[in-house]
């Protein structure tokens, strides 16, 4: 089965405070994204990478960067927080290669984040 | 713009039928998913519909119509832990995939 795991699945930090959150998947696939998970929205993309040291800005990339530095891992860097960052943070992954990847995502359990 | 519309939520009695629809604007379409959430935990794959028509998995199907931007996932013989958001989301022509708000699903004894 693939594993996806998020480091932390709830956090509290304070407005301004660097926060980090880790994704480790153990199936070996190309392609990996974070998401943001509110109330009444759906899902919103906030990065992706399809290979190592590759990244691309999804749909709400302001005020998030993000670190692939090995195929495995995937991170999400806050720089600042601010408390419209507060939500669920979900990571997933997906097999393939190239553009033209329809498979399912998998995910991770969720990062709960509280910014105060 | 492109946009996903299912309802917020709904209710149904366990051993009964529900039909959660889906309906959507997009540009382009290469498939669209249904995903199982339970509340506190993360999105679960259930359907992939790409060819108009019904696919059935067990007591879950899942129907598309392309022509009328039109989905829905029907859950049979609902069991208590039926209980659950169910996700929308389209994957449209740049492969990127465009999300429902989702259906939360309430069963009743």
């Amino acid at each position: 089965d693939v594993k996806v795991t998020q480091s932390s699945r709830y956090l509290v930090k304070r407005t301004g405070e660097k926060v980090f959150l880790e994704c480790v998947q153990d199936m070996d696939h190309e392609n990996m994204f974070w998401y943001r998970q509110d109330p009444g929205l759906g899902l919103r993309l906030i990065y992706f990478s399809y290979d190592v040291k590759m990244k691309e800005k999804g749909d709400i990339p302001e005020g998030y960067s993000v670190s692939r530095e090995k195929k495995e891992r995937f991170s999400l860097i806050l720089e600042s927080a601010s408390t419209n960052q507060t939500s669920m943070y979900l990571c997933a992954t997906k097999p393939g290669t190239g553009d033209e990847v329809t498979g399912e995502l998998f995910f991770g359990e969720g990062s709960r984040l509280t910014v105060l | 713009g492109q946009n996903i519309d299912q309802p917020t939520e709904m209710t149904a009695t366990e051993g009964a039928i529900v039909q959660i629809n889906c309906t959507y604007q997009t540009s382009g379409f290469n498939g669209l998913f249904w995903y199982q959430q339970h509340a506190g935990e993360a999105p679960t794959f259930l359907s992939y519909n790409v060819l108009d028509g019904l696919e059935e998995k067990g007591r879950f199907s899942s129907f598309l119509s392309r022509s009328k931007g039109y989905s829905y996932l029907l859950l049979k013989e609902l069991q208590m832990k039926d209980s659950a958001s169910y996700l929308c989301a389209v994957m449209d022509s740049n492969y990127q995939l465009i999300w429902g708000a989702g259906t939360k699903l309430i069963i009743k004894p």
